[in-house]
C-alpha cells in the first residue's frame, strides 16, 4: 500500500480564493509529482520535482499554479486564484528515481470543488 | 507522440466470469507500460506492469498480461473476477526522458452479483 499522505482529502473553494494542498512523499523517495485528474478521467501532469528542484511543469503550472516541495517539510501545490475548471482531483505521487519507468506511488488525492 | 488508447470506457462482467481489458499505446521505442486501479475514493495502486523480457507479466490481485509489439498493446486479464474488483482501471505508458506517465482515460469495471 502507498505511503504517500495527501491533505485535505476534500476542499471547497469560491472562485478567485486560493486553493492549496500538501502531500509528504513515501520515506526516501526524492521526487514528486503532481497530476489533476479531472471528472472524465483525464490526467494532466502538472509539475514534478527532485528533492526541492523542478525538474519539469507544464504552462498552465507557471501560471496560477505554484509549487514547492522544501526540505522538512510537505510538499505543497497551491491555486492562487481558483476558477471553476480547476474542480478536479489533485494526485501526488512520488518515486525513487526520475528514471524512465521508475515505479511511481499515488496518494488518495485532494478532491476541489471551486463553486 | 506518445499516447495510450483505452478503446473500452465501460465493461460490466458477472462476478466469477473472465475480464480481458484493452490498452494500445503509440511509442517509438521501447515502452514501460503500467496498469493502474483506481477504487473508489482512493488513489491509484498498481496493477501490472511492462519493462522487457517476457511478454506475459503477473501482476496483483490475480491479472496477468500481455504485452505486444507488434500489436502496440497490453492488455490484462483476469480469469475471475469478484465483485470487489469493481473499479476504474487505467492503463498509462512513461514519457520519454522518465518524467511523467501518460494515462488513458480509464475503464470502469463493473461486477455484478
Amino acid at each position: 500500500n502507498s505511503k504517500v499522505i495527501q491533505t485535505p482529502r476534500y476542499l471547497v473553494k469560491g472562485q478567485g480564493q486560493k486553493a492549496k494542498m500538501r502531500c509528504i512523499p513515501e520515506k526516501g523517495h526524492p521526487v514528486v509529482f503532481w497530476y489533476q485528474q479531472n471528472k472524465n478521467n483525464e490526467f494532466k501532469f502538472l509539475i514534478n520535482f527532485q528533492n526541492q528542484e523542478v525538474l519539469q511543469q507544464i504552462d498552465m503550472t507557471e501560471k496560477r499554479f505554484s509549487a514547492e516541495c522544501p526540505s522538512n517539510s510537505p510538499c505543497s501545490l497551491e491555486i492562487q486564484s481558483s476558477e471553476a475548471g480547476d474542480s478536479a482531483l489533485y494526485l501526488c505521487a512520488s518515486s525513487l528515481s526520475s528514471g524512465t519507468g521508475t515505479e511511481v506511488f499515488f496518494g488518495k488525492g485532494t478532491r476541489l470543488t471551486v463553486v | 507522440a506518445q499516447s495510450v488508447t483505452q478503446p473500452d470506457a465501460r465493461v460490466t462482467v458477472s462476478q466469477g466470469a473472465s475480464l480481458q481489458l484493452r490498452c494500445k499505446y503509440s511509442y517509438s521505442g521501447t515502452p514501460y507500460l503500467f496498469w493502474y486501479v483506481q477504487y473508489p475514493r482512493q488513489g491509484l495502486q498498481l496493477l501490472l506492469k511492462y519493462y522487457s523480457g517476457d511478454p506475459v507479466v503477473q501482476g496483483v490481485n490475480g491479472f496477468e498480461a500481455e504485452f505486444s509489439k507488434s500489436n502496440s498493446s497490453f492488455h490484462p486479464r483476469k480469469a475471475s473476477v469478484h465483485w470487489s474488483d469493481s473499479a476504474v482501471y487505467f492503463c498509462a505508458v512513461s514519457a520519454k526522458g522518465g518524467r511523467a506517465l501518460i494515462f488513458g482515460t480509464g475503464t470502469t469495471v463493473s461486477v455484478s452479483p
